[in-house]
């Protein structure tokens, strides 16, 4: 069984377009994450939610909104999408502080 | 603030020869440490983590690394390369008593390729 999945794998939309990915882990853990893995693999975390609260926040334009109904599932919803988000977007997940885990990521293109 | 440098963006080696990929880290707290692997089109995969406990880590595939507080370093070493090893490397950084509750920082990561 899959610990951490994503949905979609890949994703291919027009500018302007609102679209969201969703995660979920079966690990039990409490702490969720979005990461963004630019053109230049460069990874950066957008989001954190524990026990579904919102506490990590990095400076994210506000297009993005983040959504834990439950805290195994973290899902990142994208308004307005421009080229420049163009992206492969990972979740992990960890217990508290502990070792984080990834899912295989979204790969996001925006035409 | 905490950051991490990867010194060398390539590093190409000989299957058997020795690994070494180099990591650097800033913290301004006892930091957590970790590498993970990312193969093509594929998600992160943790190859090992250093939590304050033994300072010389060994992980998965035959990988290890140092934590050298000294000099600020958790290079990562394979005594021998296989051509699977060829992936792309993360050194990451994380607090362990802060506020930011987990956050990873990452490094610019480090491209392995294993020649025959």
């Amino acid at each position: 069984d899959t610990a951490v999945s994503q949905t979609p794998k890949y994703l291919v939309t027009q500018m302007g377009n609102d679209k969201s990915i969703k995660c979920e882990q079966n690990l039990g853990h409490d702490t969720m994450y979005w990461y963004k893995q630019d053109s230049k693999k460069f990874l950066k975390i957008m989001f954190s939610y524990n026990n579904k609260e919102l506490i990590i926040n990095e400076t994210v334009p506000n297009r993005f909104s983040p959504k834990s109904p439950d805290k195994a599932h973290l899902n990142l919803h994208i308004n307005s999408l421009e080229l420049g988000d163009s992206a492969v977007y990972f979740c992990a997940s960890s217990q508290e502080k502990k070792t984080q885990y990834f899912g295989p990521g979204t790969r996001l293109l925006v035409l | 603030a905490q950051s991490v440098t990867q010194l060398g963006s390539h590093v190409s080696v000989s299957e058997g020869a020795l690994v070494l990929l180099r990591c650097n880290y800033s913290s301004s707290v006892p930091p957590y440490l970790f590498w993970y692997v990312q193969y093509p089109n594929q998600g992160l995969q943790l190859l090992l983590k250093y939590t304050s406990a033994a300072t010389l880590v060994k992980g998965i595939n035959g990988f290890e690394a140092e934590f050298k507080k000294s000099e600020t370093s958790f290079h990562l070493t394979k005594p021998s390369a296989h051509m699977s090893d060829a992936a792309e490397y993360f050194c990451a950084v994380s607090d362990k008593g802060g506020t930011s509750y987990g956050k990873l920082t990452f490094g610019q990561g480090t491209i392995l390729t294993v020649h025959p």
